[in-house]
């Protein structure tokens, strides 16, 4: 089945620093979405994307749709220890729940002491 | 999260035999999923279910069968475990209309080990 590459696949950073990650597809979704999954958790939604070109923030992190609708980038900004984790973008072609999530492989986010 | 439940969260057992994860939501939302991840692959959908009695396949079935005969519960069943279906299990809840709040929200998860 389709995925999405999620880039980077592991990140480590030290506490402060910004962090930017990306996901593509060959296909166009119409719905992007990025989840974060703590260690022995569920992924937990963090930012939902509707529109070509959208910027949303919820935080310190930001998100985007891009205008090709074949991609979407996350940023989190000043990063703190409780921002490590994974990181999952997920798309879906139409704008509507009943339609299937295509979900990335992840990006492993670490903060180097 | 209070509003879907999974059970067990952790079980252990030997080829060959059925087992059963179960997925409990009180949220009422028609959409349920099960997924399994495993490292690299992300996020697989096993099966799905749109309503009570509606379900269908996802992109990794086989070996898998699933039922719903309540809008609360939806369980997933391994016909004959394998060692290939150790993994982590999530259950996953959304509706039609979307919106941050009626996206996929996911259970805690089962760890499956098969041995």
């Amino acid at each position: 089945g389709q995925q999405l590459n999620q880039s980077p696949q592991s990140m480590f950073i030290q506490e402060g620093e910004d962090v930017s990650m990306n996901c593509t597809s060959s296909s166009i979704f119409n719905t992007w979405l990025w989840y974060k999954q703590d260690p022995g958790e569920g992924p937990v939604l963090l930012i939902a994307l509707y529109k070509a070109g959208e910027l949303t923030s919820n935080g310190r992190l930001t998100a985007q749709f891009g205008i090709t609708r074949k991609d979407s980038f996350l940023n989190i900004s000043a990063s703190i220890p409780s921002d490590v984790g994974i990181y999952f973008c997920a798309g879906r072609k139409s704008n509507f729940g009943n339609e299937k999530l295509t979900f990335g492989t992840g990006t492993r986010l670490t903060i180097i002491p | 999260d209070a509003g879907i439940t999974q059970s067990p969260r952790h079980k252990v057992t030997e080829t060959g035999t059925p087992v059963t994860l179960r997925c409990h939501q009180t949220e009422n939302h028609r959409y349920m999923y099960w997924y399994r991840q495993d490292p690299g692959h992300g996020l697989r959908l096993i099966h799905y279910s749109y309503g009570v009695k509606d379900t269908d396949k996802g992109e990794v079935s086989d070996g898998y069968s699933v039922s719903r005969s309540k809008t609360e519960d939806f369980l997933l069943t391994l016909e004959s475990a394998t060692s290939s279906q150790t993994s982590v299990y999530f259950c996953a809840i959304s509706e039609f209309q979307t919106g941050a709040g009626t996206e996929a929200f996911f259970g805690q998860g089962t760890r499956l080990t098969v041995v």
